[in-house]
């Protein structure tokens, strides 16, 4: 039972390069999150989708896209990278949104991606 | 934008002492967690609180559910070095909505 994991690590792009962030988690949760982390900052929600077949944006969506390829999957898109979203991406997933201990969310290890 | 502000904003104290940190907002929250992200990897959850007076323990920590809903705290008691880390709050105002994190207290400890 590996929970929420990410793909890659890390990652390096060069200003307007594409690239997608993937995310898998194995507890069968309903909703999944992906965030930024940036120094000082905490973290920031970029989209969530509260279930399969729902993706809706968080605090900071632009420049970003999501899909939720099935139960276990969602991904998050770079359609044109630039130095402005160099941070460290989380993907979160929890048993549902309806409140309670069953919205707590789980975290991956993390993305490191620098954009040159 | 970021509505938690946690402090202090970091923390060096010497192994066998006692860590306070908290969280304050000024809007209400109806759920508060706490977090611990260790270098390299993802936040871990800690506490979770759900009852404005809660106070629950989880080993060395205790966290506390404010009465007024504004606000949280985390003690540690009797810190050992493997508890260095980034402690977020993160507060969730009513079932369904997101998570509102806190900028985070970055704890060291001196063996």
């Amino acid at each position: 039972n590996a929970g929420v994991t990410q793909t890659p690590k890390f990652q390096v792009l060069k200003t307007g390069q594409s690239m997608t962030l993937q995310c898998a988690q194995d507890m069968n949760h309903n909703s999944m999150y992906w965030y930024r982390q940036d120094p000082g900052m905490g973290l920031r929600l970029i989209y969530y989708s509260a279930s399969e077949g729902t993706t809706d944006k968080g605090e900071v969506p632009n420049g970003y896209n999501v899909s939720r390829l099935n139960k276990r999957e969602f991904s998050l898109r770079l359609e044109s990278a630039a130095p402005s979203q160099t941070s460290v991406y989380f993907c979160a997933s929890s048993e549902t949104l309806t409140g309670g201990f069953s919205d707590t969310q789980y975290f991956g290890p993390g993305t490191r991606l620098t954009v040159l | 934008g970021q509505q938690l502000n946690q402090s202090p904003q970091s923390m060096f104290i010497q192994e066998g002492e006692d860590v306070s940190m908290n969280c304050t907002s000024s809007s209400i929250f109806n759920t508060w967690l706490w977090y611990k992200q260790e270098p390299g990897e993802g936040p871990v959850l800690l506490i979770a609180l759900y009852k404005a007076g809660e106070l629950t323990s989880n080993g060395r920590l205790t966290a506390q559910f404010g009465i007024t809903r504004k606000d949280s705290f985390l003690n540690i008691s009797a810190s050992i070095p493997s508890d260095v880390g980034i402690y977020f709050c993160a507060g969730q105002k009513n079932a369904g909505n997101m998570l509102t994190f806190g900028g985070g207290t970055r704890l060291m400890v001196k063996p």
